[in-house]
Order: structure tokens, then C-alpha cells, then sequence
């Protein structure tokens, strides 16, 4: 199975701050990988695919990068809307993996 | 648009079963891979399963193979996943969630049906 590991696994961080949290694969998974944003009670919400693909809808201060086993989300002016958990998925094989998480607070 | 809606969780005991629903609306529920998601309370997201689009091929995590099975009936547009000889650590709550083809990100979540495992 493919692991996946984020880090940090909490953030916090101000209101405009620029933001980047990683995400590591065990092993190469190309573009593969996804990212989400929970926020508490609700369902995953897809932001990126394919690495760098923005869904439709989600704002330009997201940005996704990286390839093989390395991938970065970037947020470019935390907005009050942000804070929440955001995951990493690995969809190259199955099982489909998550990494752990990362909760973004308020500083 | 589209939806999916979950139910069919509740309270059960260790060893019992219990079988989820997800009703899906607003795409062409066979051509669509459609998963299993859970999340313990507290705790991050577990893939469970899948169901593939037109191949109808079945895949499930480790923690759950031999215990759930993931079926659809394409006359309903439903998704389930029958699960039996439940465990305390399947307490969760279960989101189906919408893919594309066989590999894709998880493009649509429902809203989650929380299953409860305890005596």
C-alpha cells in the first residue's frame, strides 16, 4: 500500500499569511494525488487534482505543485473561510490512501 | 446537480450488521466510479471501498475485506455496503463519495451516515 504522510499536522497561522503544507508519497504516484478541505461537521471538499488542477470554483489563492513523490498545497493569503483540515489522497492504486491531515488555526 | 445521500446507520452491536444506502442524482450513476469514505470521530479520513464504473470490479481496504461487501442497484441509482461482524473500530461516519473512472480523485461527497459500534 501506498502511505502517504503530510506535515505539518497543524498550522496556525494569521489572516493573509501565505501557507504551504507537504505531502510525501512512499512511492511514485506521477500526478495522482489530490487535496481536500473538511471543515468540522461537514463532508471532504475536492480543491485540487492531478496535483495542480484547480476544481471548479475553488478561489485562485489555492495552488498545488510537485510530481512523483513530493507535493506541496499553497495557500497565498489565508482567508477567514480557510481554516480547516485539509488531506492529501493518493489515487495512483488501490487502496486509496490519505495522509493524515493538517488543521489550519487561527493564530 | 449532484447528489448523494446516505443512510441507513445507527447504533449496533459488536458482531452485528448493518446495511448503508447512498442515493445518487443529477449524473449517469453506471458509467461512475463510486467509493466508500470514514472517518472515526476525531480521527482522519479511511478509504473503504469502490464499485467501478462500467467494469463493475470491486476493490476494499484490508481493514474491511471479508467483513463488508459494496454492491449497487443501477434501477435505484444506489450505492451500498452491506457490513457485517462489526467492530468497535468501524465506528465512524461513512460518506459515499462520487469518482469517475476506476482511478480518479473523489469528485462529490454526501453529507455521511454515522455508525455506531458499542454494547
Amino acid at each position: 500500500d501506498i502511505q502517504m504522510t503530510q506535515s505539518p499536522s497543524t498550522l496556525s497561522a494569521s489572516v493573509g499569511a501565505r501557507v504551504t503544507i507537504t505531502c510525501r508519497a512512499s512511492q511514485s504516484i506521477s500526478s495522482w494525488l489530490a487535496w481536500y478541505q473538511q471543515k468540522p461537521g461537514k463532508a471532504p471538499k475536492l480543491l485540487i487534482y492531478k496535483a495542480s488542477s484547480l476544481d471548479s470554483g475553488v478561489p485562485s489563492r489555492f495552488s498545488g505543485s510537485g510530481s512523483g513523490t513530493e507535493f506541496t498545497l499553497t495557500i497565498s493569503s489565508l482567508q477567514p473561510d480557510d481554516f480547516a483540515t485539509y488531506y492529501c489522497q493518493q489515487y495512483d492504486s488501490y487502496p486509496l490512501t490519505f495522509g493524515g491531515g493538517t488543521k489550519v488555526e487561527i493564530k | 446537480e449532484v447528489q448523494l445521500v446516505e443512510s441507513g446507520g445507527g447504533l449496533v452491536q459488536p458482531g452485528g450488521s448493518l446495511r448503508l444506502s447512498c442515493a445518487a442524482s443529477g449524473f449517469t450513476f453506471s458509467n461512475n466510479a463510486m467509493n466508500w469514505v470514514r472517518q472515526a470521530p476525531g480521527k482522519g479520513l479511511e478509504w473503504v471501498s469502490v464499485f467501478s464504473g462500467s467494469g463493475g470490479s470491486t476493490y476494499y481496504a484490508d481493514s474491511v475485506k471479508g467483513r463488508f461487501t459494496i454492491f449497487r442497484d443501477i434501477s435505484k441509482n444506489t450505492l451500498y455496503m452491506q457490513m457485517n461482524s462489526l467492530r468497535a473500530e468501524d465506528t465512524a461516519v461513512y460518506f459515499c463519495a462520487k469518482g469517475s473512472s476506476s482511478w480518479s480523485p473523489l469528485w462529490y461527497w454526501g453529507q455521511g451516515t454515522l455508525v455506531t459500534v458499542s454494547s
